[in-house]
C-alpha cells in the first residue's frame, strides 16, 4: 500500500547543478501535482497534470519543468538550482468523487540548494 | 490567492478547546483542512463543500459558511495527538483539482 513515493528524501546541491525529483503513484489517480513549502508560507502549486500528457503550471512554475508520460510518475525537475529553490517539496495526487477532491501527500522531499 | 489562516498559533492544555478559521476572498465551492506533523506529509482530514453538511472526525469537526467565505475548524477536547499544522485548502470550482493552501496554524498541546 505504497501511496505516493517520492524520492530522494533529503538532496543538496550547488547552485547551477541540475536534478530530477521523482514521484510515483499507484492509486491510479488523475491528478499529480507538486508543490513547495517555505516556512509561513503553506504549501504553494508548482505544477500540476489532469492525465498523462497533460500538464499545466500552478502559482510557481519558474525554474522548475515537468512532464507526465505515464498515469503514475510526475518527476519534476530543477534546471539551474538556485539558493532560492531551497525547500521542502511535496508531490500529491488526487481523484475527483462526489465527495470532493481529497489529495494524498508523498512523505517530502527535502532541498538545499548552496 | 491564498486564504488566510488564524491564529496563526495556539497553545493548548488537554481537554481544552480551540478553533482556526480560515478566510477567503472569492467565493468558494470546497473547503479542506489537512494536519501536518514535523516533519511528515500533509495529512487529510476532512472537505467541506458548498451546499453540504458541518463535518466531524472524532473529536474534530468544520463548518463552511459559504455567505462568508469562511471555514472553521473545531477541535474540542484536545489530545496530545492534536498538535501539529492545520492548514486549510480552497477550491473554487466543482472540478478544480487546483487548491490554494493557507500558511498554517500551529497548534501545541501539552499534558
Amino acid at each position: 500500500n505504497a501511496g505516493v513515493t517520492q524520492t530522494p528524501k533529503f538532496q543538496v546541491l550547488k547552485t547551477g547543478q541540475s536534478m530530477t525529483l521523482q514521484c510515483a503513484q499507484d492509486m491510479n489517480h488523475e491528478y499529480m501535482s507538486w508543490y513547495r513549502q517555505d516556512p509561513g508560507m503553506g504549501l504553494r502549486l508548482i505544477h500540476y497534470s489532469v492525465g498523462a500528457g497533460i500538464t499545466d503550471q500552478g502559482e510557481v512554475p519558474n525554474g522548475y519543468n515537468v512532464s507526465r508520460s505515464t498515469t503514475e510518475d510526475f518527476p519534476l525537475r530543477l534546471l539551474s538550482a538556485a539558493p532560492s529553490q531551497t525547500s521542502v517539496y511535496f508531490c500529491a495526487s488526487s481523484f475527483q468523487d462526489t465527495s470532493g477532491n481529497t489529495i494524498y501527500f508523498g512523505e517530502g522531499s527535502w532541498l538545499t540548494v548552496v | 490567492q491564498q486564504p488566510v489562516q488564524s491564529p496563526q498559533a495556539v497553545i493548548l492544555r488537554e481537554g481544552e478547546d480551540a478553533v482556526i478559521n480560515c478566510s477567503s476572498s472569492k467565493a468558494l465551492y470546497s473547503v479542506h483542512w489537512y494536519r501536518q506533523k514535523h516533519g511528515e506529509a500533509p495529512v487529510f482530514l476532512m472537505i467541506l463543500l458548498k451546499g453540504g453538511e458541518q463535518k466531524g472526525h472524532e473529536k474534530i469537526s468544520a463548518s463552511f459558511n459559504e455567505k462568508k467565505q469562511q471555514s472553521s475548524l473545531y477541535l474540542t477536547a484536545s489530545q496530545l495527538s492534536y498538535s501539529g499544522t492545520y492548514f486549510c485548502g480552497t477550491g473554487l470550482r466543482s472540478n478544480d483539482y487546483k487548491l490554494s493552501f493557507g500558511a498554517g496554524t500551529t497548534v501545541t498541546v501539552r499534558a
